[in-house]
């Protein structure tokens, strides 16, 4: 079966902008989350989402924001972009809420300039 | 809070026994996970433990104490495409990561 697909793999905006990364998951998953990866802070959880419902949210500022369609995939965005925002952001999709297996795509890797 | 904490770094040769410990602080979760993640890919889920005790995966191995609040993940038989880094994390209704261990092997 597919894996977790993520677009763009690869995204240079500058500050100020706005972006938005898409995830879809795999077919029959209903949960997807978000995950912030830097060298200094490790993985870090953005948010998840289940059923186009958001039910939990990291300590993120607002302008981190996402959204899940009827479909499963989900998108995330990030708006007025500061170069602290250049980061590997991953999205893991899995069948239930406790991810006892969560499976994760490739990634979208931001460089905010 | 929640903390996890592992070691950065370890290095072995290959064929040997390496264990990543992982020691944790929280007030609840519903098991322990092991995920592996080589350099520009995306972390790959090895193990994971809701009860005490061993779980074993072929070469990999996983072990969880709650009283101890400790876990670890046993890598037998190492070869080279072992090289990577490996994190523990916390299951509930997210993955609460560790910083990770950098495992490299040696020829």
């Amino acid at each position: 079966k597919a894996g977790v697909t993520q677009t763009p793999r690869y995204l240079i905006k500058t500050r100020g902008q706005q972006v938005t990364l898409s995830c879809s998951p795999i077919s029959g998953h209903r949960s997807v989350s978000w995950y912030q990866q830097t060298p200094g802070q490790g993985l870090q959880f953005l948010f998840e989402y289940f059923s186009e419902t958001q039910r939990n949210k990291g300590n993120f500022p607002g302008r981190f924001s996402g959204r899940q369609f009827s479909n499963s995939r989900s998108e995330m965005n990030v708006s007025t972009l500061e170069l602290g925002d250049s980061a590997l952001y991953l999205c893991a999709s899995s069948l239930g809420s406790s991810n006892t297996e969560a499976f994760f795509g490739q990634g979208t890797r931001l460089t905010v300039v | 809070g929640q903390s996890l904490e592992q070691p950065s770094e370890v290095t072995a040769v290959e064929g040997a026994i390496v264990q990543i410990n992982c020691t944790y602080q929280t007030s609840g979760f519903y098991g322990l996970s092991w995920y592996q993640q080589h350099d520009g890919g995306a972390p790959t889920f090895l193990s994971y433990n809701a009860l005490d005790g061993l779980e074993e995966t072929g070469r990999f191995s996983s072990f969880l104490s709650r009283s101890d609040s400790y876990g670890y993940l046993l890598l037998q038989e190492l070869q080279m495409k072992d090289s990577a880094s490996y994190f523990c994390a916390f299951n509930d209704y997210k993955l609460s990561f560790g910083a990770g261990t950098t495992v490299t092997v040696r020829a």
